[in-house]
């Protein structure tokens, strides 16, 4: 059955203290994997999208890679504004919806 | 702002009762999908239409049913609503060519009591 894991559940972290989540899956014909940020009582907002085995995308302090079993995405030096709950999903071939984990949730402590 | 509206923000209604929630995707897409969320399950796909037409189910209750209109906009209806229905529900809508990156809406707040 094709599934989605993300570790660890919550995370708490130090202002500046950087760190990584993990999302492995577990997908036949993967078309591609996606990371949500979602803030409290809100949508889930894009931010990247992975195709192919040591792809990299980064966005401020975000940077999230993939291989073929995992999905890591990197924090780096963290600011108390960073704190969300992070998504990972994947998309597969011959459907269009998109299978979520159940996300990170990061605090960042001033 | 992803641009995809959602109305009402919070409904609050009693169980066995039936609710319409909205959606109006990004200008241009054509693509609607509708999510569930709760604390227990996670985000959990629903549906998705095109173009008016229905292309996927997920785990969609035979109690729930949604539309796509001619001008885009969709409806998720649920009905005979029971108090596990409570959840946050999301749409989201996906540009032509790119169906995997989604942009949500704000979501509606359901609650059953």
């Amino acid at each position: 059955e094709d599934q989605v894991t993300q570790s660890p559940e919550a995370l708490r972290l130090q202002e500046g203290e950087s760190s990584s989540l993990n999302c492995s899956y577990t997908v036949s014909g993967l078309r591609g994997l996606f990371w949500y940020r979602q803030d409290p009582g809100k949508g889930p907002e894009f931010l990247f999208t992975l195709y192919s085995a040591g792809e990299e995308k980064e966005k401020e302090r975000l940077k999230a890679t993939l291989t073929k079993k995992e999905s890591f995405l990197h924090i780096t030096a963290p600011k108390p504004e960073d704190s969300a709950t992070y998504l990972c999903a994947v998309g597969y071939y011959g459907n269009n919806r998109l299978a979520f984990g159940k996300g990170n949730q990061v605090v960042v402590i001033p | 702002d992803s641009g995809v509206t959602q109305t009402p923000k919070h409904l609050i209604t009693a169980t066995g009762q039936r609710v319409t929630l909205r959606c109006s995707p990004r200008s241009g897409d054509l693509s609607v999908y509708w999510y569930q969320q709760s604390l227990d399950q996670g985000l959990q796909f629903l549906i998705q239409y095109y173009n008016g037409e229905e292309r996927a189910k997920g785990n969609i209750l035979e109690r729930f049913s949604a539309q796509q209109f001619p001008d885009l906009h969709s409806e998720l209806n649920l009905s005979s609503l029971e108090l596990g229905d409570s959840a946050l529900y999301f749409c989201a809508s996906s540009a032509q060519g790119s169906a995997y990156e989604q942009y949500f809406g704000p979501g509606t707040r359901l609650t059953v009591t």
